[in-house]
């Protein structure tokens, strides 16, 4: 079946501090990523997506590259905010009709200053 | 162009009772999802709505169902509610299907007591 999985957290950073959130997926066909953003008591943000393979999402300094060949989509940034600070979940979409986003369990980023 | 809007926000209920959530979609957009995010299981998909017809159904017992209205505004109740469905409840809307990206609202914190 289908399924994410991302590293386990917390991580906890240094301002300044490079930062990379592992995501592997399993899916059959070409799915769609997505990288969303959680932060306390709000609701998701999408922060990033790539719809085919080697694809690069980017968005407010994050990145990430759809990577079939290894099944990931794994998220980086040069140098961390406090304000970045958050839950990121990694997702996918089956490229198939009558699916429905699939989460990892959320890794939780913490940014000292 | 304003966001996808979640009512109420907070709620608190005990158990046997019945809840009604509410979901505003971006404007334009015609397809909503529903999510409930929990400590224990994450983020679950529960069920898509597109022409007020239901598309889509995650694994959730039947006391959890749901419309959508002309206007592609969406509501979901939930009845004889349980402890267990004590989480935050997420609305999601895309413009014609939900193999693109999806728009989060803030979400509902359930509290069942």
């Amino acid at each position: 079946g289908n399924s994410v999985t991302q590293m386990e957290g917390p991580v906890t950073l240094s301002e300044e501090a490079f930062l990379t959130i592992n995501c592997t997926y399993t899916a059959t066909g070409y799915p769609s990523l997505f990288w969303y953003v959680q932060y306390p008591g709000e609701g998701l943000q999408l922060l990033l997506k790539a719809t085919k393979a080697d694809d690069k999402g980017s968005n407010k300094g994050f990145e990430a590259t759809y990577r079939k060949e290894t099944t990931s989509f794994h998220l980086e940034k040069g140098s961390v905010q406090v304000s970045d600070s958050a839950v990121y979940f990694c997702a996918l979409i089956p490229n198939q009709a009558g699916t429905a986003l699939i989460f990892g369990k959320g890794t939780t980023l913490s940014v000292s200053s | 162009k304003a966001g996808v809007t979640q009512t109420p926000r907070y709620l608190i209920k005990t158990r046997g009772q019945q809840v009604t959530l509410s979901c505003s979609p971006i404007s334009g957009h015609r397809s909503v999802s529903w999510y409930q995010q929990t400590p224990g299981q994450g983020l679950q998909f529960l069920f898509e709505y597109f022409s007020e017809t239901q598309r889509n159904k995650g694994n959730f017992p039947g006391r959890f169902s749901g419309r959508q209205f002309s206007n592609s505004r969406s509501e979901m109740n939930v009845s004889t509610l349980e402890l267990g469905d004590s989480a935050l409840y997420l609305c999601a809307s895309s413009l014609w299907t939900s193999q693109e990206t999806q728009y989060f609202g803030p979400g509902t914190r359930l509290l069942v007591l």
